[in-house]
């Protein structure tokens, strides 16, 4: 039963360039979240979605990121015009059941941003 | 949701049981406490999780105090392993919308030899 796969695991963008990041989510799970982690800081909230719906955006910043969750494919977190500040550890979380469930959010390893 | 306290660090001998404490006296009836650890630059791996009742799995035990005030993660035989960052979050269940989680700083746990 496969975890959550994220890819790539290291992206390594110049400033001004895009990046997007990729999640699977586990199987039948269709809830996905995306957290932030600067260096040295601590798992930071960034997006909720369900398939083909974005439920909570509170912690994405408003401009140069947008994240999707289609209907087939993975989820994706997309960086525009990307800065220094960006470089960081991208994870993507998975949970099953439904809007409202007590279901523990299960991580992939994360991508690992690099700006140049 | 309800802030947690734990201290920043503690240390165990290998083969010995960790009990790593948390705080969270104002957690409210319908917020559940999940624990999970962040071994270095890997992701959070979740461990258990818990209402009012004492859990246990293959992981690990969780001993939530009968006033839901505080709750200790229980590693019944530590391992090197184990040596992680451990992260307490308390959460509402039925959030809907609001189902994000947030991490403090953990408890650093360094398991020696």
């Amino acid at each position: 039963n496969a975890g959550v796969m994220q890819n790539p695991r290291h992206l390594v963008r110049r400033r001004g360039q895009e990046a997007r990041l990729r999640c699977s989510p586990m199987k039948g799970h269709s809830h996905v979240y995306w957290y932030r982690q600067l260096p040295e800081e601590g798992l930071k909230f960034m997006v909720y979605l369900q398939k083909e719906n974005i439920i909570d955006e509170s912690g994405m910043p408003k401009e140069r990121f947008s994240a999707e969750f289609p209907k087939e494919g993975p989820s994706i977190l997309r960086i525009q015009q990307v800065v220094r500040g960006d470089s960081a550890a991208y994870f993507c979380a998975s949970r099953s059941g439904g809007s409202y469930s007590n279901q523990p959010q299960h991580f992939g390893d994360g991508t690992r941003l690099s700006i140049l | 949701d309800a802030k947690t306290t734990q201290p920043p660090s503690m240390d165990c001998a290998e083969g010995r049981a960790a009990n790593l404490p948390c705080n969270h006296s104002t957690i409210s009836g319908n917020e559940y406490v999940y624990w999970y650890r962040q071994i270095h630059s890997q992701g959070p791996q979740y461990i258990i999780h818990g209402l009012k009742n004492n859990e246990t799995n293959e992981m690990a035990s969780l001993i939530i105090t009968e006033d839901r005030k505080s709750s200790t993660l229980i590693l019944p035989h530590a391992t090197l392993r184990d040596t992680a960052v451990y992260y307490c979050i308390v959460r509402v269940f039925y959030t809907g919308a609001n189902s994000k989680l947030t991490f403090g700083k953990g408890i650093t746990l360094s398991v020696r030899p």
